[in-house]
């Protein structure tokens, strides 16, 4: 069974600061998915990555994926409070069955 | 273009009864995915719908049940309910080929209690 891996599980941040989440996943897959969840919420998708060496960017975040690696990761430039949220990476497995991390779960502090 | 709806919005129910969580997928998604999301944890992939046949499930046992219909909406059925089952039920929507699909569309969920 495909397993992917989040860390850390709690980042605790200050506005203004830089930091990066890490995914890693078990089996070879050439796509990943990054969700961020509100409280309460369902999950809002926020990339897509097709490819080896794919890298996005929405705003403060930015994404990549590298596939020899099996691994993602998000990184956040200069927090602000409206970013605190739980952010899932997701991986399909050749079934097409989604594989969801555990979740980082950030907090932006002032 | 509407999103993914799904209903009810909060369900209680008691051990042993049973349960149908229903989900209309985004215009022009013919593919649905349904999850179980527990407190605290990553949504688990419980299976998935493609133009009415169920295309790929995780290790859930035969009580999930799951349903397509002709317009791409689609059911969660549950059996037996146990404790355990109390989670937020979500059904994700995407256009897919059967055989790899796009971005998934989450809906806001289905909390459902079980007493």
């Amino acid at each position: 069974e495909l397993k992917v891996e989040q860390n850390p599980l709690f980042l605790s941040m200050q506005e203004g600061k830089n930091y990066t989440i890490y995914c890693n996943y078990s089996t070879t897959s050439d796509r990943l998915y990054w969700y961020r969840q509100d409280p309460g919420k369902s999950l809002e998708s926020l990339f897509v990555l097709l490819s080896n060496g794919a890298v996005k960017q929405e705003g403060r975040l930015m994404a990549s994926l590298d596939t020899k690696a099996r691994l993602s990761t998000l990184h956040i430039t200069a927090a602000v409070h409206d970013l605190s949220a739980t952010y899932f990476c997701a991986v399909p497995n050749t079934g097409n069955q989604f594989y969801f991390g555990t979740g980082t779960s950030l907090t932006v502090i002032p | 273009e509407t999103g993914v709806t799904q209903s009810p919005t909060h369900l209680i129910k008691t051990r042993g009864q049973q349960v149908t969580l229903r989900c209309s997928s985004q215009s022009g998604h013919n593919t649905v995915s349904w999850y179980q999301q527990a407190l605290g944890q990553g949504p688990q992939f419980i299976f998935q719908y493609y133009r009415e046949e169920e295309n790929g499930r995780g290790n859930f046992p035969p009580r999930f049940s799951g349903l397509q219909f002709p317009n791409y909406s689609s059911e969660l059925n549950v059996n037996a309910l146990e404790l355990d089952d109390s989670a937020l039920y979500l059904c994700a929507s995407s256009h897919g080929t059967g055989r790899s699909t796009d971005t998934q569309y989450f809906g806001p969920g289905t909390r459902l209690t079980v007493l």
